[in-house]
């Protein structure tokens, strides 16, 4: 199976803080996301990558960068966080041809800024 | 750009009843894909069921299956014996030939037993 993890589930941080999220999968897929879930507006794309150091904007990327340098990982990066910011971020990937293929999820990193 | 909706927003269902969820886009590609996926509490979301835009035959899998109506833009999902593992958030998903994805709000969707 494919395992998508997110080594941080719940994380509360202040504001003004740099904070790194880590997403690894293990099915050498070259495309990798990062997606922000807020109640009653889905799923919206932050930024995606398509290969190793390579990186687009997705709808959302104000105040959110991203970095990629190896094929498993991908991180997202809050510069300077904010309250709003809290959220929960949603790393997910996708292997060669896209369109169509099945994307996995991890289960998600549910982040407090205060 | 595509848009998706999911009008409902919360749904319930008698555990072993049939359940509907209701789901609406807009694209104006002509090649697409239509998803369903489910988020279980405190669990990854995962691919419940997915429909080609050319093909006519609505997709199947198992309790899952979807009625498309390309002509006016809806991709619902009904779910056959409901069981209290489908307890989730459901989102439906369009994606278009450019990769570009998009999600509806969600329907949470509570089973009684």
């Amino acid at each position: 199976d494919v395992k998508v993890t997110q080594s941080s589930r719940y994380l509360v941080k202040r504001t003004g803080e740099k904070v790194f999220l880590e997403c690894v999968q293990d099915m050498d897929h070259e495309n990798m996301f990062w997606y922000r879930q807020d109640p009653g507006l889905g799923l919206r794309l932050i930024y995606f990558s398509y290969d190793v150091k390579m990186k687009e904007k997705g709808d959302i990327p104000e105040g959110y960068s991203v970095s990629r340098e190896k094929k498993e990982r991908f991180s997202l990066i809050l510069e300077s966080a904010s309250t709003n910011q809290t959220s929960m971020y949603l790393c997910a990937s996708r292997g060669t041809g896209g369109f169509g293929n099945t994307i996995y999820f991890g289960e998600g990193s549910w982040l407090t800024v205060v | 750009a595509q848009t998706v909706t999911q009008s409902q927003p919360e749904m319930s269902v008698q555990e072993a009843e049939t359940v509907t969820l209701s789901c609406t886009y807009d694209t104006s590609e002509s090649d697409y894909y239509l998803f369903w996926y489910k988020q279980p509490p405190s669990r990854q979301m995962i691919l419940v069921i997915r429909q080609e835009a050319y093909k006519q035959q609505n997709a199947t899998e198992n309790r899952f299956s979807v009625n498309f109506q390309k002509a006016a833009k809806s991709f619902s999902l009904k779910i056959s014996d409901s069981q209290l593992g489908d307890a989730a958030m459901y989102f439906c998903a369009s994606e278009d030939n450019n990769n570009d994805m998009r999600f509806g709000a969600g329907t949470r969707l509570t089973v009684k037993p």
